[in-house]
């Protein structure tokens, strides 16, 4: 069954840092594009970053520029956030999205059940 | 990058149909077709209901139908049945190469 499961979220203090992992099964990271999503408490979600299939094109959000960094490893099919610098207004569910094709559209088909971050 | 434009809620009685809007500017929704469209139920991930404007994911209802116009985007739930009830966020395609959410749209059925 294709599924992504997130880990590492947990509290940290502001300005501190955070890595989130987001292992995938039965599919290839390599194959597929895939995204960090959240959601603040009660709010909307916001694209964070997105990492192409063959890992040559990341992008990111304004709000996360220069702060995070999206990486992956192929070998253990595992991608992660680096989240540095974090601030308060980054408290939110990480979702980890992988999308249904090769490149970064939009269109995320299978999700994660999210980790939680808190920054305070 | 500004979170596309939804209205904030939406209803309608079972079995009517329903349209919710999606306004963003020629550099995203107007731009591409790439317009996705997903719901999400509390405390769950949200779901991929339409793709590529008007494109439906295996094992979604063809009671959800999505179209483009300009730089706004609809989904239509036709046939609206009590477990339709679920938030709904667009999302687009961006010329700085990102993704945009639209501000979501929470849908009541009387």
């Amino acid at each position: 069954e294709v599924q992504v499961l997130e880990s590492g979220g947990g509290l940290v203090q502001p300005g501190g840092s955070l890595r989130l992992s987001c292992e995938a099964s039965a599919f290839s990271i390599s194959t597929y594009a895939v995204s960090w999503v959240r959601q603040a408490p009660g709010k909307g979600l916001q694209w964070v970053s997105g990492i192409s299939g063959n890992g040559a094109l990341t992008s990111y959000a304004d709000s996360v520029k220069g702060r995070f960094t999206f990486s992956r490893d192929n070998s253990k099919n595992t991608l992660y956030l680096q989240m540095n610098s974090l601030r308060a207004d980054d408290t939110a569910v990480y979702f980890c999205a992988k999308g249904e094709g090769y490149y970064t559209r939009g269109a995320f088909d299978m999700w994660g059940q999210g980790t939680m971050v808190t920054v305070s | 990058q500004s979170a596309l434009t939804q209205p904030a809620s939406v209803s309608g009685s079972p079995g009517q149909s329903i349209t919710i809007s999606c306004t963003g500017t020629s550099s995203d929704v107007g731009g591409y077709n790439y317009v996705s469209w997903y719901q999400q139920h509390p405390g769950k991930a949200p779901k991929l209901m339409i793709f590529d404007v008007s494109n439906r994911p295996s094992g979604v209802s063809n009671r959800f139908s999505g179209s483009k116009s300009g730089n706004t985007a609809s989904l239509t739930i036709s046939g609206l049945q009590a477990e339709d009830e679920a938030d709904y966020y667009c999302s687009s395609y961006t010329s700085s190469s990102t993704v945009v959410f639209g501000t979501g749209t929470k849908v009541s059925v009387l």
